[in-house]
């Protein structure tokens, strides 16, 4: 079967270093997305990454290895408006499928 | 740029009743993507339609149908409604080929509520 697995909610202040990790189980594997949904909000794409290595886009950088099934997104010196929830969404067959989410909490 | 757009914002329905959701692309992009986000899930791909033809499609029963329009705007069709299909529902766009291919860019979203 297809699963997506990431942890339900991190905690940081604000200017910190937050990692969340994507683990990822599917067949026909294409590529892994990181999305951002402030609440109430529609989801907005963050990043891509299709091929092993690194993605940087300003404050966030997101991995993938292809062999681990495993991706990580970076969020580098945090602000308030990045407290919202955080998916990782796979491209397998055509389809999409999205992880349960993160909530990230930034505090003062 | 006009960014995807949906109608109506929210909907109150009883159950066992029929609902259409609507949904424009982005404008440049030709295949939309419908998803199901219960509160505190993310989002659960429905279909995807692409030259008007049903190109991929989720674990949902056939209560849920679309359609697309030569103008590549789509619609979602639910019927026999039942309590759990009370979510946002969600349409995204994005082009066939290209870069951009496995980027889902989000409309607001519609909330369907099912009493």
């Amino acid at each position: 079967g297809q699963s997506l697995e990431q942890p339900s909610e991190v905690t940081a202040v604000e200017g910190a270093i937050v990692q969340i990790n994507c683990t990822y189980q599917t067949s026909g594997f294409y590529g892994l997305s990181w999305y951002q949904q402030h609440d109430g909000g529609a989801p907005t794409f963050l990043s891509y990454n299709a091929l092993d290595g690194l993605e940087e886009t300003g404050r966030f950088s997101s991995f993938l290895s292809r062999s681990d099934s495993y991706g990580y997104l970076l969020l580098q010196e945090l602000q308030m408006k990045d407290s919202a929830s955080y998916f990782c969404a796979v491209t397998s067959w055509g389809k999409f499928q999205f992880g349960a989410g993160t909530q990230v909490v930034v505090t003062p | 740029d006009a960014g995807v757009t949906q109608s109506p914002t929210h909907l109150i329905k009883t159950r066992g009743q029929q609902v259409t959701l609507r949904c424009s692309p982005k404008s440049g992009h030709d295949t939309v993507s419908w998803y199901q986000q219960a509160l505190g899930q993310g989002p659960q791909f429905i279909f995807q339609y692409y030259e008007e033809e049903e190109r991929q499609r989720g674990n949902f029963p056939d209560r849920f149908s679309g359609h697309q329009f030569p103008n590549y705007s789509s619609e979602l069709n639910v019927n026999a409604l039942l309590l759990g299909d009370s979510a946002l529902y969600l349409c995204a766009s994005s082009p066939w080929t290209g870069e951009d291919t496995d980027t889902q860019y989000f409309g607001p979203g519609t909330r369907l509520t099912v009493l």
